[in-house]
C-alpha cells in the first residue's frame, strides 16, 4: 500500500513550452501533497505545499506563476512548468501525506529536460 | 532552506564494513527521517525517529537522535554493494513539511 505515482517519468521539451506533471496517490487519499525539485548531485528543495481544494503555498523564491499547482482531488496534484527554460531542467519529485505529521510517501520523480 | 547538514558528504567503504552518517539541524523538530536515493531514482523511506526517542533499529540500520545537540546518526552495519546510494536526513516539523539535508553519497565497494 501507500503508493504514489508520477507521470511522466521523464519529459524533454523545447524552451518556451509548458509541461504538466501529475502526482497521484494510488491507494490512499492525500489532503496534502508536496512538490520538490532536485538538481544534479544536490538535495531536495521543497517548492510548494499543495492542499486539496485550496491554493498552493509556495516556498520563498519559487515563482507561483511559473510553477502552477492544482490539487483538484484527494488523489491528484499537478505541477505545470510554464514557459519552461533550460534552467528549469531538473528532477521533480512529489510526495503525498495521508494525514498526520509523520508520514509522506514519495513518487518516483519526473526528469524534465528543457532544450 | 536546507536545515539538515550531513557529514560526510561522501563515504567509500568496503563490503562488510559499517557506515556511519551524521546529520545536524538547527530548529526544533517533531521527527527526523532518513531516506535513501539510488542515482536518478525516487526516495526510499528508511526510518523515522520521533523527537522523544533516542535510538531506533530496523534490520541493519540504527538511528540515534540527540535533540540537545540537534544531531542524528545513521549506522548501516555489515554493508553490501547494494547499499550504494545517497542518504538524506529530513526533519519534520509541526506543519508536516520535510526539510532535507544535503546528503551523503555512500559507495560500498565489493
Amino acid at each position: 500500500g501507500a503508493v504514489v505515482s508520477q507521470h511522466p517519468s521523464w519529459v524533454i521539451c523545447k524552451s518556451g513550452t509548458s509541461v504538466k506533471i501529475e502526482c497521484r496517490s494510488l491507494d490512499f487519499q492525500a489532503t496534502t501533497m508536496f512538490w520538490y525539485r532536485q538538481f544534479p548531485k544536490q538535495s531536495l528543495m521543497l517548492m510548494a505545499t499543495s492542499n486539496e481544494g485550496s491554493k498552493a503555498t509556495y516556498e520563498q523564491g519559487v515563482e507561483k506563476d511559473k510553477f502552477l499547482i492544482n490539487h483538484a482531488s484527494l488523489t491528484l496534484s499537478t505541477l505545470t512548468v510554464t514557459s519552461a527554460h533550460p534552467e528549469d531542467s531538473s528532477f521533480y519529485i512529489c510526495s503525498a501525506n495521508p494525514g498526520g505529521p509523520d508520514t509522506q510517501y514519495f513518487g518516483p520523480g519526473t526528469r524534465l529536460t528543457v532544450l | 532552506s536546507q536545515q539538515g547538514e550531513e557529514d560526510p558528504q561522501a563515504l567509500s567503504i568496503q563490503e562488510g564494513e559499517n557506515a556511519t552518517m551524521n546529520c545536524s539541524y538547527k530548529t526544533s523538530i517533531n521527527n527526523l527521517q532518513w531516506y535513501r536515493q539510488n542515482s536518478g531514482r525516487g526516495l526510499v523511506h528508511l526510518i523515522l525517529i520521533r523527537s522523544n526517542e533516542r535510538e531506533k533499529h530496523s534490520g541493519r540500520l540504527r538511528v540515534t537522535l540527540d535533540t540537545s545537540k540537534k544531531s542524528s546518526s545513521l549506522l548501516i552495519t555489515a554493508s553490501r554493494a547494494a547499499d550504494t546510494a545517497s542518504y538524506f536526513c529530513a526533519t519534520g516539523g509541526s506543519n508536516y513539511k520535510l526539510t532535507f539535508g544535503k546528503g551523503t553519497l555512500l559507495t560500498v565497494n565489493p
